[in-house]
């Protein structure tokens, strides 16, 4: 059974930073791309990144360009995100997401529960 | 202002037929395959159709999808009450680096 375990969020300060972890299970991580996307409080959502299989090929939403980087540890079976410069508007439910195949491009098929990330003073 | 543009509601009565519209452009849904998902109220979403039209194993039948150029259609037969959730379309966009893109989502209201 596939599992994706979010963990890191909480509450932070505007221009602070913070690094979500995801540890996934029950699958081959290191044949799939994975992905992190967002949700505000009681809005849609938002894709944040992605990164292929390999670390090869990593995209940006535009609203995290230059702030977030994505990274993932094949050998921990693990996916990160460091989130620098936080502003309010990046609060959101954060969700680790595994996609279908190696690409950043293929469909994602799980999620996880999401970690709740708030900036506030 | 999501790029994929999707109904904010939708609804219908048990056992009705309802569809879903997501439209898109050229650089997404028309040269992308398009995948819809399911979010129950305090849940995370869950794939409901993929590459358009496909269904993953356990998602009844009732729920089906289809394409045509630059947009796309989720359908659901026999309408049921445990179907009251959010449904949101997502592509692949080509344009610059290439990123994900998702519809605004459509809350759908079983009366």
């Amino acid at each position: 059974e596939v599992q994706l375990v979010e963990s890191g969020g909480g509450l932070v300060q505007p221009g602070r930073s913070l690094r979500l972890s995801c540890a996934a299970s029950g699958f081959t991580f290191d044949d799939y791309a994975m992905h992190w996307v967002r949700q505000a409080p009681g809005k849609g959502l938002e894709w944040v990144s992605g990164i292929s299989w390999n670390s090869g090929s990593i995209g940006y939403a535009d609203s995290v360009k230059g702030r977030f980087t994505i990274s993932r540890d094949n050998a921990k079976n693990s996916l990160y995100l460091q989130m620098n410069s936080l502003r309010a508007e990046d609060t959101a439910l954060y969700y680790c997401a595994k996609a279908t195949r190696t690409q950043i491009a293929a469909p994602i098929d799980y999620w996880g529960q999401g970690t709740l990330v708030t900036v506030s003073s | 202002q999501s790029v994929l543009t999707q109904p904010p509601s939708a609804s219908g009565t048990p056992g009705q037929r309802v569809t879903i519209s997501c439209s898109g452009s050229s650089s997404n849904i028309g040269s992308n395959t398009v995948n819809w998902y399911q979010q129950l109220p305090g849940t995370a979403p869950k794939l409901l159709i993929y590459s358009n039209n496909q269904r993953p194993s356990g998602v009844p039948d009732r729920f089906s999808g289809s394409k045509s150029g630059t947009s796309a259609s989720l359908a659901i037969s026999g309408l049921q009450s445990e179907d009251e959730a959010d449904y949101y379309c997502a592509a692949w966009d080509d344009s610059l680096n290439g990123f994900l893109v998702f519809g605004g989502g459509t809350k759908l209201t079983v009366l």
